[in-house]
């Protein structure tokens, strides 16, 4: 059983603050990992996909990975009200991705 | 302009009513799936269609039945719908393989009443 797991939050930070959002995985043949936000109502879009062990920086956001502890993160730096939304992860093995259920998080001004 | 568009946006329909959705890529992904998502609950997926034949289906009622005509095109049909069966339908697709991401479309947001 392919499992995705995000602990469901909410994470409340203030404004300028860093959010750290966590993922585990269970299949060690994933290969493939990604950071989809999604504001209420509206599709998932994606923010940030990373492939390899160690970091990835975009702007405010970095990913981390790292592939012997099968965990992902989230970091977003600079934390704003705008980015109050839930965070997903999603794993990729094969051709279908595995959703986690998601992380609130909630950015105080 | 979104790569995948989904129609209609918006449809309220009663629990006797059959209509569809649908869900059309401009991508050239050979995969397309749906999703159903409830008010605050997590995203749940429902089929999966590779080259137009399902490779998953997450045991969905049948109530609802897919139909993929091709790549580019996956429809819901829906009928005999329960008041909890109303959530944002969203279609995705994917290119295949083990690294391409998800591509969403915006979702239909459907009521039963």
């Amino acid at each position: 059983q392919k499992e995705v797991e995000q602990n469901s939050g909410p994470l409340s930070v203030p404004e300028g603050a860093i959010a750290s959002l966590n993922c585990t995985y269970s299949d060690r043949g994933s290969q493939s990992f990604f950071w989809y936000r999604q504001y209420s109502g509206k599709s998932p879009e994606l923010i940030m996909s990373i492939y390899s062990n160690g970091d990835k920086e975009d702007g405010r956001f970095t990913a981390q990975l790292n592939k012997a502890s099968q965990y992902v993160s989230l970091l977003i730096r600079d934390s704003q009200p705008s980015d109050s939304a839930t965070y997903l992860c999603a794993v990729n093995l094969g051709s279908t991705l595995t959703f986690g259920k998601g992380t609130m998080l909630l950015v105080s001004p | 302009e979104t790569g995948v568009t989904q129609t209609p946006r918006h449809l309220v329909m009663g629990m006797t009513n059959k209509k569809s959705l649908k869900c059309e890529q401009h991508l050239g992904h050979n995969a397309m799936y749906w999703y159903k998502q409830s008010a605050k609950k997590p995203l749940e997926l429902m089929f999966v269609y590779n080259f137009k034949e399902q490779t998953e289906n997450n045991s969905v009622p049948s109530r609802f039945s897919p139909e993929c005509p091709n790549s580019s095109h996956l429809f819901l049909h829906l009928h005999t719908l329960q008041p909890e069966d109303s959530a944002l339908y969203l279609c995705a697709s994917h290119p295949g393989g083990a690294t391409g991401e998800l591509f969403f479309g915006e979702g239909s947001r459907l009521t039963v009443l």
